[in-house]
């Protein structure tokens, strides 16, 4: 079992759709967690943090249930320039710096 | 402020050859790490770094591969000799303690 799991996808959605994408992972002593962007071609960057009370950032809503060990990330009013592919992230040691990348969601969003 | 530099930007060699991947930190991270990106396998850590120490290096796939240090600005990931089942995108990326990582660009590898 790998320790991030995701839906590879792809989810092809038109312009303005709500999406949601979700994620397992199997370590219940992570403490962090995250969401990375990763544009074709490019290098992952930092979409948001994940906080245990849950967390908005502009269109973008981050969960996460300790309990099941399940992230989730929301992304309303979905823009053409939101096509990527979002990584789920987990912290995988105690210090918090070793991460442990899920396989990534891909999102095609069209006209 | 530069983000994390790799060097070279793509790469092509023939099988058997020695490869070395180069990076540059951002400048004040302690932490150092090197992933590989194949469609396969997505991303995965291959070593990371503290303070120029190697801290975790399970994730190196074989002797074929090394990892250096030497000091707090420069890191080097070398493959010899090299397979064609080594082609994929080598990732650096540095943080701060308890911080956020940020990815150098990335070196896309292809031996033939």
């Amino acid at each position: 079992r790998k320790e991030v799991e995701q839906d590879p996808g792809p989810f092809n959605v038109p312009e303005g759709a709500t999406v949601a994408f979700n994620c397992t992972y199997s370590n219940s002593a992570s403490q962090s967690f995250f969401w990375y962007r990763q544009d074709c071609r490019k290098e992952p960057k930092l979409l948001m943090s994940v906080y245990s009370s849950g967390n908005e950032d502009g269109r973008f809503t981050a969960q996460l249930n300790r309990a099941s060990q399940y992230i989730s990330l929301l992304i309303r009013d979905s823009k053409l320039s939101d096509s990527a592919t979002y990584l789920c992230v987990v912290n995988g040691d105690n210090a918090g710096n070793m991460l442990t990348f899920g396989g990534g969601t891909r999102l095609m969003v069209k006209p | 402020d530069a983000g994390v530099i790799q060097s070279p930007r793509h790469e092509v060699t023939e099988m058997g050859q020695e490869v070395t991947l180069r990076c540059k930190p951002i400048s004040g991270h302690d932490y150092l790490f090197w992933y590989r990106q194949t469609m396969m396998r997505g991303l995965e850590l291959l070593i990371y770094f503290n303070n120029n120490v190697p801290i975790d290096d399970s994730g190196m796939p074989e002797d074929r591969f090394s990892a250096k240090m030497p000091n707090a600005s420069f890191s080097t990931l070398k493959i010899q000799p090299s397979e064609p089942r080594d082609s994929a995108v080598y990732f650096c990326a540095s943080s701060k303690f308890g911080e956020t990582q940020y990815f150098g660009p990335g070196t896309r590898l292809l031996v033939l």
